[in-house]
């Protein structure tokens, strides 16, 4: 069936480091890509999506592109801070299927100062 | 503009018993669905509801049912609860459901303890 797999954390990273979160997926068809994230005691908030190969979804300094050929949609920031400390999901969902999302099972992500 | 809003936030409750769940998206949002987020099994759709109807279901037991009222606010019933019921549930509103893109705002989940 459909799946997201995401690199295991958690990742602990330096403030100013680079941060790279690989995403990778199957599917019968041609998804919908998608960033949430959690913060510590909320819900989840779209980060970043792309609805098509190539295209590069982008917010807040984070980034990921659509790689249709290695089915992948790696998460990257040049810069993390603090406060971008949090869970992060990759999910996907497909157009006629609204509502649904299919989440990877989330990296935790810890900035230190 | 309010969010999604769930309550209660914080449930307590015993094997057997029942519960339910509420969410209220935001408003002019007609979509509304629900998740299960656990340590183990991570977030996992249960259903969708739009206009009233359930248009998908995810891969869990009947004793987890939904419904959804004429102004788009809906429950979620877990009937005779299991310890391995306790999670986070989370509740997320679009504006529309079905073909095409529709992004998911969440709401901040109703923690569930079974005990």
């Amino acid at each position: 069936g459909d799946s997201v797999t995401q690199m295991e954390g958690p990742v602990t990273l330096s403030e100013e480091a680079f941060l790279t979160i690989n995403c990778t997926y199957t599917a019968t068809g041609y998804p919908s890509l998608f960033w949430y994230v959690q913060y510590p005691g909320e819900g989840l908030q779209l980060l970043l999506k792309a609805t098509k190969a190539d295209d590069k979804g982008s917010n807040k300094g984070f980034e990921a592109t659509y790689r249709k050929e290695t089915t992948s949609f790696h998460l990257e920031k040049g810069s993390v801070q603090v406060s971008d400390s949090a869970v992060y999901f990759c999910a996907l969902s497909f157009y006629n299927q609204g509502g649904k999302l299919i989440f990877g099972q989330g990296t935790e992500l810890s900035v230190k100062p | 503009k309010a969010g999604v809003t769930q309550t209660p936030r914080y449930l307590i409750k015993t094997r057997g018993q029942q519960v339910t769940l509420s969410c209220s998206p935001i408003s002019g949002h007609r979509s509304v669905s629900w998740y299960q987020q656990t340590p183990g099994q991570g977030l996992q759709f249960l259903f969708e509801y739009f206009s009233e109807t359930q248009r998908n279901k995810g891969n869990f037991p009947g004793r987890f049912s939904g419904r959804q009222f004429s102004n788009s606010r809906s429950e979620m019933n877990v009937s005779t609860l299991e310890l391995g019921d306790s999670a986070l549930y989370l509740c997320a509103s679009s504006r529309t459901g079905g073909n095409s893109y529709n992004e998911q705002f969440f709401g901040p989940g109703t923690r569930l303890t079974v005990l």
